[in-house]
């Protein structure tokens, strides 16, 4: 089955400038995660969506971080304006939606996003 | 709030035993996880282990978990180029779907 899909792959932008990542998951995955990996750290939680719902945002920057999944299936990520401290590879992930470790997070190969 | 911790680096020669450990202090953690990421990549879920075990073997890979110290470790046999990755240690909970994972051990293999 095809994996988890992100694009673009390598975004730099310019501070105060704005960037958009997009997220395809594995069809007929409920639930989608993006998380920011900064250099040196393990993932962080930033969203979560079940369906086109969010359940859980509570660590996304929400004056500058804003995210959708309309349908139910694709997602989007946006920073606006970005700042430089938003450097980081930025991760999809996506699961069937049970609870357990059943409900295991297949990831994306992330977004790298370099802010000068 | 919860916390996991984990060494940053790791060097092994090949074809020797790799023991990368982990502590974790959420007292409630009912499952616990180790990730594979390679260069590049997103990370790879290379096994778990629910609270109520000690110790679970999968072909190379043996994971021990000590609940009263809140210890855990993975041990690779036999360890082979192929191994070199960031290795993430990881937990949630039944409150929540919610992963917290630690900084990563980079392991690094000595020809």
């Amino acid at each position: 089955e095809a994996g988890v899909a992100q694009s673009p792959r390598y975004k730099i932008i310019e501070k105060r400038q704005s960037v958009a990542f997009w997220c395809n998951p594995i069809s007929g995955h409920a639930t989608l995660y993006w998380y920011q990996q900064i250099l040196g750290q393990g993932p962080k939680l930033l969203i979560q969506f079940q369906n086109n719902g969010v359940v859980d945002d509570s660590q996304l920057p929400k004056d500058r971080f804003s995210a959708e999944r309309l349908k139910g299936v694709d997602s989007t990520l946006k920073i606006q304006p970005a700042k430089l401290e938003d450097s980081a590879v930025y991760l999809c992930a996506s699961s069937l939606g049970q609870r357990g470790p059943y409900n295991e997070q297949f990831f994306g190969p992330g977004t790298r996003l370099t802010v000068l | 709030g919860e916390d996991v911790e984990q060494s940053l680096f790791l060097s092994v020669r090949e074809g020797d035993s790799s023991v990368i450990n982990c502590t974790y202090t959420d007292s409630s953690s009912t499952y616990l996880y180790w990730y594979k990421q390679e260069p590049g990549a997103g990370l790879q879920l290379l096994t778990y282990i629910f609270s109520n075990m000690d110790m679970k073997q999968d072909q190379r890979l043996t994971v021990l978990l000590n609940k009263k110290d809140k210890h855990l470790s993975l041990r690779i046999a036999d360890t082979q180029t192929g191994d070199s990755a960031i290795y993430f240690c990881a937990e949630s909970n039944n409150r929540d779907d919610k992963i917290i994972f630690g900084k990563g051990t980079r392991l690094h293999i000595l020809p």
